[in-house]
């Protein structure tokens, strides 16, 4: 079993549709989770740190749940330039190693 | 401006060859990180260090050495002994302890 698991997509939405990503890890003592977005052929960039109480940041909610481990992403009102692949990252073990998910994809057409 | 810098960007190595992949930053992040991706893949670990003069082995280091004699700057050595080196290579740093990592803008090396 892989420790991240991501549904690869694509997942295929219009503007100002709202969509949801979900992720699975199997290390029950993980310790931080975060998501990060990459655009094509680019490095990926820290979008937003995931905490068991939530938390938003403009359109972007990301939600923790220990019990299931699982983490998810809700991204609202989806604008063109929300089209990338979005990784979930979980850290584990004494020395906090970032493990990636291989990724969701996300493309918003017109 | 504070940030993580690769070099080269792109890098053509010959079969049998070493090359050398520079990762610096001035963040004053203690720990460091290598990565590498295959297209479709998700990042595979190499090489991670938490202080200066101590490096681990990640996942997939059979092939691949590094060195941390500076805080700043943790450099990947891909050698010869890398059966399958074609890949993009993307080096992070962050302050440890759970803290989110910030990356490079990656290296593409491509094996002629």
């Amino acid at each position: 079993r892989k420790e991240v698991e991501q549904d690869p997509g694509p997942f295929n939405v219009p503007e100002g549709a709202t969509v949801a990503f979900n992720c699975t890890y199997s290390n029950s003592a993980s310790q931080s989770f975060f998501w990060y977005r990459q655009d094509c052929r680019k490095e990926p960039k820290l979008l937003m740190s995931v905490y068991s109480s939530g938390n938003e940041d403009g359109r972007f909610t990301a939600q923790l749940n220990r019990a299931s481990q699982y983490i998810s992403l809700l991204i609202r009102d989806s604008k063109l330039s929300d089209s990338a692949t979005y990784l979930c990252v979980v850290t584990s073990g004494g020395s906090y190693i970032p493990t990636f998910g291989r990724g969701t994809s996300l493309i918003v057409h017109p | 401006d504070g940030g993580i810098t690769q070099s080269p960007k792109y890098l053509f190595r010959k079969e049998g060859q070493n090359v050398t992949l520079s990762c610096e930053q001035n963040l004053n992040h203690d720990a460091m990180y290598w990565y590498r991706q295959d297209p479709g893949q998700g990042l595979r670990l190499i090489y991670y260090s938490q202080i200066v003069n101590d490096f681990q082995k990640g996942d997939i280091a059979e092939g691949y050495s590094v060195s941390r004699e500076k805080k700043e700057s943790f450099p990947l050595t891909v050698t010869s002994a890398q059966k399958n080196p074609t890949a993009f290579y993307l080096c992070a740093s962050s302050m440890g302890g759970g803290q989110g990592a910030f990356f490079g803008q990656g290296t593409r090396l491509t094996v002629v």
